[in-house]
């Protein structure tokens, strides 16, 4: 089955600093990769995602890289700010979301 | 906006007793999924729910759990004999279709076991 690795498991940061998450899956079947934001003691939530079609997708601050070839893709974000910090889970899926693997997180922290 | 809820928020229970967690996923959702997260660990899928019927579960789904959507708009968990390492976050989830991706997440029901 689907494995997801995560690095690094937390990273400390500067505000205004950029930060960048890096995932790689084994499975090349997996065709979705969404990313999720879980401030602490709450649900997670979805940031940004990015099918397999497509090398790169931004949202504002956020960003995110696929590499398909080499099974990987990572999170950067711009400019951080102190509500940035929650642990960043990445995930794959097969079937555009039938299932999802995900990462064992990173925790990071915007200092101020 | 709509919301996936959970109830109970927490829930303590002795080793060997019987739970039952409940999700009211968003109402137009079509999948249903149940996660489970260990204190300060990823979070492990459990079991996708379509169509009335299980599409799909994990190695963690054994025996002991099962999964219900009894009246069209409930979906439960329920642990049969509850062991001390299935204390955890459960997190039920939805989504809209098999196409789109967003899996929108309940607040997450804490289960204790003594």
């Amino acid at each position: 089955g689907e494995n997801v690795e995560q690095h690094p498991s937390t990273l400390s940061v500067q505000e205004g600093d950029s930060a960048v998450i890096k995932c790689t899956y084994s499975d090349s079947a997996s065709n979705y990769f969404p990313w999720y934001k879980q401030e602490l003691g709450k649900r997670p939530q979805l940031i940004i995602d990015i099918r397999s079609n497509v090398g790169e997708k931004k949202d504002q601050r956020i960003a995110v890289t696929l590499n398909k070839t080499a099974k990987h893709f990572s999170l950067h974000i711009t400019e951080t700010q102190p509500e940035d910090s929650a642990v960043y889970f990445c995930a794959a899926s097969i079937n555009h979301g039938q299932n999802f693997v995900f990462g064992p997180g990173t925790r990071l922290s915007v200092l101020p | 906006e709509p919301e996936v809820t959970q109830t109970p928020s927490h829930q303590v229970t002795q080793m060997g007793q019987e739970v039952i967690l409940r999700c009211v996923p968003i109402s137009n959702h079509l999948y249903f999924y149940w996660y489970r997260q260990i204190l300060g660990q990823k979070v492990e899928f459990l079991v996708s729910f379509y169509n009335n019927e299980i599409s799909e579960k994990s190695e963690i789904f054994d025996d002991q759990f099962s999964v219900e959507r009894p009246d069209g708009s409930n979906f439960t968990l329920k642990i049969r004999s509850t062991k001390l390492e299935d204390s955890a976050m459960y997190f039920c989830a939805s989504r809209a279709s098999g196409i789109t991706g967003e899996l929108f997440f309940g607040e997450g029901s804490r289960l204790t076991v003594l």
